[in-house]
Order: C-alpha cells, then structure tokens, then sequence
C-alpha cells in the first residue's frame, strides 16, 4: 500500500513556542490529507482537511489561527502549533487518500505514523 | 456516515478467532464499512473494506449481513500482535475523511 510518512515523531517543546509537523506521502501524490488529534485513551478527532493548492478546512472548534495547515506541494502537508500550551499536548496523525481509487468509490486511506507533541 | 457501534473490549486466546462485531443500522446503500485498526502509539493500519459481499484478504474476513445494518471482522488466528484498537468505519465517498468511534480494544493472550 502506499507510505505516509511524519516528522518528526516525537518532540517536546516549551509552552509558548511554534513547532511544525510534517506529513509526506512517499510514493504517491496526494491533493488531500487529512489531520487528527488524539488525546490518551481517546480515540482520533479530525481537526482539518488539507487540500493542495487551496485554504484548509477546519472542523468546528479547531482554532485556524493556532493550527496553521499548508499544503504546498502533491507531497508534502505541514502543521503548525502556534503558541503551543499544555493542553495542545497530543498525538497528531496526518492520513492521505489512495490517488488510485477513483472519486466516488470507497474510501482506503493511509495513515502516518503520528507525532506525540509534549508541551511542557 | 452512518453511525457505528462496537463492543468497548473484547479479549480472545492466541491462535482462536477473533470475531469483532459492528453495527452500522443507519448505513445508507451506497456507504462501504471500513475496519481501521490502531497499535499503541501507532498511526490506524487499514485491514479490509465491504460493500455487501464479503470480503476476505490476507489479514482478515468481513462478512456483511444481508440487510447491511452490522458486521463482523474475523480474524482467523489471533496473535499477540494483535492486540490494537479495532475501527469499525461507516462512509461514504472518497476524497472525504474517516470519522472514528470509540473502537473495540481487543486483547489477545496465550
């Protein structure tokens, strides 16, 4: 199947700094992806869609301006924490569709490995 | 998508099946039922989708009631390495995101 791959995987930083995770589709291109958080024992929550070329969209309750979404490239969809705090403590997984299916068709998508962010 | 219900955990004996049922009552007619499963601190693996028919590959079965409304994964010889979250998913069209339920943690033991 196809690789997602993210980066990095584990980081820790200090409250009120900006850290940037990235998500590459490896062998194939992805015009969309995808980005979750998951906090312990919970399950994935999907913050926002990613689309190349064009503005994220964000689900309800996710703060555009705190988590910064760029998707410039068929290959590449990054993650910005601005202003990181405590509470944006998680586990940030980034997934991207299978470009072989054909629009309208089931759904396969493929999942990277996550990033389990620490803000101290 | 239609919503989707599992049991919380289930526990099953290293080299049994392991049956993990979903139900999906709302699904629409042209809404597949994907299972996603999730290791510990691991991104979701992707294990096999159905439409109406049953499906089989070489990590699992899906068997599809008739009517649609709930399935089963099956796998055939559990292993240790199965221990995961198991995801049971009810959508739709591709281009869109998978929502995820609570899942079903299933614990397999020797």
């Amino acid at each position: 199947g196809a690789v997602v791959s993210q980066h990095p995987s584990r980081v820790i930083c200090k409250s009120g700094t900006s850290v940037k995770i990235e998500c590459r589709s490896l062998d194939f291109q992805a015009t969309t992806m995808f980005w979750y958080r998951q906090f312990p024992k919970q399950s994935l929550m999907l913050m926002a869609t990613s689309n190349e070329g064009s503005k994220a969209t964000y689900e309800q309750g996710v703060e555009k301006d705190k988590f910064l979404i760029n998707h410039a490239s068929l290959t590449l969809s990054t993650l910005t924490v601005t202003s990181a705090h405590p509470e944006d403590s998680s586990f940030y997984i980034c997934s991207a569709r299978d470009p072989r299916v054909r629009e309208g068709t089931y759904n396969e998508q493929f999942f990277g490995p996550g990033t389990r962010l620490t803000v101290l | 998508d239609a919503k989707t219900t599992q049991p919380t955990s289930m526990d099953c004996a290293e080299g049994r099946a392991a049956n993990l049922p979903c139900n999906h009552s709302t699904i629409s007619g042209n809404e597949y039922v994907y299972w996603y499963r999730q290791i510990h601190s691991q991104g979701p693996q992707y294990i096999i989708h159905g439409l109406k028919n049953n499906e089989t590959n070489e990590m699992a079965s899906l068997i599809i009631t008739e009517d649609r409304k709930s399935s089963t994964l099956i796998l055939p010889h559990a292993t240790l390495r199965d221990t995961a979250v198991y995801y049971c998913i009810a959508g739709n069209q591709a281009g869109t995101a998978l929502i995820f339920g609570k899942g079903t943690t299933l614990s397999v033991s020797s």
